[in-house]
């Protein structure tokens, strides 16, 4: 069964670059989640898309934003990259409002930022 | 913790024996979710369990809730070494707008 697609899996940037995630849900599903997982953290919650609008916010700064497209999938740009946003971000999809059913997360994408 | 603590933190028991580990949180809720990860790998989805129901089972997993204290447990029974993983509750918020918020998750060794 088709799962969850992230890319790039890996991704080093220098500080003060630019950088693009990119999350290609499961067919149908009409939620899209970002979140962002320091070491030994539990995953923090930046951003929802349902029915490709913003759902709701997190703790997602300034200098990142993110949009859902015609097609469903999601691109989590950051910009001005600061050594703190070496992180795994993952991106998730579930099947109607975000919050009501299971979500099916991808296997992320390790960013570092040097 | 965007939405609460897990208990305890880290967990180390032997293979066969049952492992509990128990989740708070802080706003009212649709469901309560339980995910596990392996180290540096995605989420995988355990078991949702809804703000109206007490008890879940699947396999060897039981999920309990209780809306009036806030919290929730899960219980892996006959625990084998590959349940080594972190768990993690995650909870359908309906407080502060629709997301999916985690909690700090625990830290389960099964030792074989």
């Amino acid at each position: 069964a088709a799962g969850v697609i992230q890319s790039p899996r890996h991704l080093i940037k220098e500080k003060r670059e630019t950088a693009t995630l990119k999350c290609y849900p499961i067919p149908r599903h009409d939620t899209v989640y970002w979140y962002q997982q320091g070491p030994g953290q539990d995953p923090q919650f930046l951003i929802s898309f349902y029915e490709k609008m913003q759902s709701d916010k997190g703790s997602i700064p300034d200098r990142f934003s993110a949009q859902q497209f015609s097609d469903y999938h999601s691109e989590l740009n950051m910009s001005s990259l600061e050594l703190g946003d070496s992180a795994l971000y993952f991106c998730a999809s579930s099947l109607g409002p975000p919050g009501n059913t299971e979500a099916f997360f991808g296997q992320g994408t390790r960013l570092t930022v040097v | 913790s965007q939405q609460g603590e897990e208990d305890p933190q880290a967990l180390s028991i032997q293979e066969g024996e049952n492992a509990t580990m128990n989740c708070s949180y802080k706003t009212s809720i649709d469901n309560l979710q339980w995910y596990r990860q392996n180290s540096g790998r995605g989420l995988v989805h355990l078991i949702l369990i809804r703000s109206n129901e007490r008890e879940k089972h699947s396999g060897r997993l039981r999920v309990t809730l209780d809306t009036s204290k806030k919290s929730s447990s899960l219980l892996i029974t006959a625990s084998r070494a590959a349940d080594t993983a972190s768990y993690f509750c995650a909870t359908g918020d309906m407080e502060y707008g629709n997301k999916l918020v985690f909690g700090a998750g625990t830290i389960l060794r099964v030792k074989s």
